[in-house]
């Protein structure tokens, strides 16, 4: 497709589980972020990667939190011991370049990843 | 962390009238972009503005950027029910800050058919 895709859509899990939430990005595109969203709030910055390599992690909330991007193209957000608190619609955006990489800085997203941790 | 604010947090309108949106911020920036949401949908991006501009339009779309107060402002005119939607700021720092996109709250317009 030509926009920005995130699977699954929806995801449900128990505490203490372990998720992977996956997103593919636009064809071309160098630049990935991924932002986590709470009800009534903005997008919160978690992760940038400029190609295969994590070019900013500073706001992923702490170690249980993990994601990849081996290929420079789709990325894994990975999430372990999931707890009630990381409840959230995981949003993934893209951009030709990237902020660093001289780029407007404008931002594709996707349609986010809702998860509901029980 | 959220850098922008935006203002009014909610806004409710009859269609055809403008709707007026701020949004401040806290640091030095390069650019300010605008993003629409609608319910349960990712964001879209609507206007940028760099640091070195103080007005922008795009079709029905008008945005102020007043560094020295370091606030911005996003005008809709002749709204219409489509509109309804929330808005968001968000600041790209130039000060070396995290290299995504800060945002903000978001205003939840409302536009009244």
């Amino acid at each position: 497709g030509a926009g920005v895709s995130q699977t699954p859509s929806n995801k449900v899990t128990e505490k203490g589980k372990y998720v992977e939430l996956r997103c593919d990005p636009i064809s071309g595109h160098t630049a990935l972020y991924w932002y986590r969203q709470s009800l009534g709030q903005g997008p919160e910055f978690l992760i940038y990667f400029q190609g295969t390599g994590a070019a900013d992690d500073s706001g992923l909330p702490n170690d249980r939190f993990f994601a990849v991007r081996p290929e420079g193209s789709v990325s894994t957000l990975k999430i372990q011991r999931t707890e009630r608190g990381d409840s959230a619609v995981y949003l993934c955006a893209s951009s030709p370049t990237g902020l660093a990489g001289g780029g407007t800085g404008e931002l594709f997203f996707g349609e986010g990843s809702r998860l509901t941790v029980l | 962390s959220q850098q922008g604010e935006e203002d009014p947090q909610a806004l409710s309108i009859q269609e055809g009238e403008n709707a007026t949106m701020n949004c401040s911020y806290k640091t030095s920036i390069n650019n300010l972009q605008w993003y629409r949401q609608n319910s349960g949908r990712g964001l879209v991006h609507l206007i940028l503005i760099r640091s070195n501009e103080r007005e922008k339009h795009s079709g029905r779309l008008r945005v102020t950027l007043d560094t020295s107060k370091k606030s911005s402002s996003l005008l809709i005119t002749a709204s219409r029910a489509a509109d309804t939607a929330s808005y968001f700021c968000a600041t790209n720092d130039s000060g070396g800050g995290a290299d995504g996109l800060t945002f903000g709250k978001g205003t939840h317009l409302i536009i009244q058919p």
